[in-house]
């Protein structure tokens, strides 16, 4: 099956730096790969994904890069802000027309904005 | 707006119990999941459904069972509970590509 490495555990930037989490999975037939982010006390909450069939996806300062040879895909964030102070949780699954079979979750990244 | 609900925030259960589970969703979706989130292991993907009567197994199903017996509802059932159980278990529900999660149930077996 597959398996999905996280890294950093734990990332610590000053407010306005820049924040890069990054994920590896093992399963080169894996297609879909989201981003999620948890904030205490409530639920995961999709925030960015993409598909194997691009390298890199931008929503406003969060930006996805997918590196397929590689297998890893990182998380940007620019201009971080203390709203950002969460964790962060990469998946990786294949998505076919009828579904997904289920997320395969890294083990997530708590990032804190130092003020 | 999606809607799933799962039917206890906060529960406590003694050890060698029957739990009951159970996930709701408003939105008409075939396909329903039940994860478990341990600090440190991230979430772990325990079943799956992708229509009624129609289960399958995910990476941790050992000690779980699902029952799917309407569309909008999948229940998540640990035959006798035991404390490595205790953990909060998260339902979610498949849109277009993203998952949707439930609020959560936090679960404790003493």
């Amino acid at each position: 099956g597959e398996n999905v490495e996280q890294h950093p555990s734990t990332l610590s930037v000053q407010e306005g730096d820049s924040a890069v989490i990054k994920c590896t999975y093992s399963d080169s037939a894996s297609n879909y790969f989201p981003w999620y982010k948890q904030e205490l006390g409530k639920r995961p909450q999709l925030i960015i994904d993409i598909r194997s069939n691009v390298g890199e996806k931008k929503d406003q300062r969060i930006a996805v890069t997918l590196n397929k040879t590689a297998k890893h895909f990182s998380l940007h964030i620019t201009e971080t802000q203390p709203e950002d102070s969460a964790v962060y949780f990469c998946a990786a699954t294949l998505y076919s027309g009828g579904g997904a079979d289920g997320l395969t979750f890294g083990k997530g990244t708590h990032l804190i904005i130092q003020p | 707006d999606v809607k799933v609900t799962q039917s206890s925030r906060y529960l406590v259960k003694r050890t060698g119990e029957k739990v009951f589970l159970e996930c709701v969703q408003d939105m008409d979706h075939e396909n329903m999941f039940w994860y478990r989130q341990d600090p440190g292991l991230g979430l772990r993907l325990i079943y799956f459904s992708y229509d009624v009567k129609m289960k399958e197994k995910g990476d941790i199903p050992e000690g779980y069972s699902v029952s799917r017996e309407k569309k909008e509802r999948f229940s998540l059932i640990l035959e006798s509970a035991s404390t490595n159980q205790t953990s909060m278990y998260l339902c979610a529900i498949q849109g277009f590509h993203e998952q949707y999660f439930g609020p959560g149930t936090r679960l404790t077996v003493t």
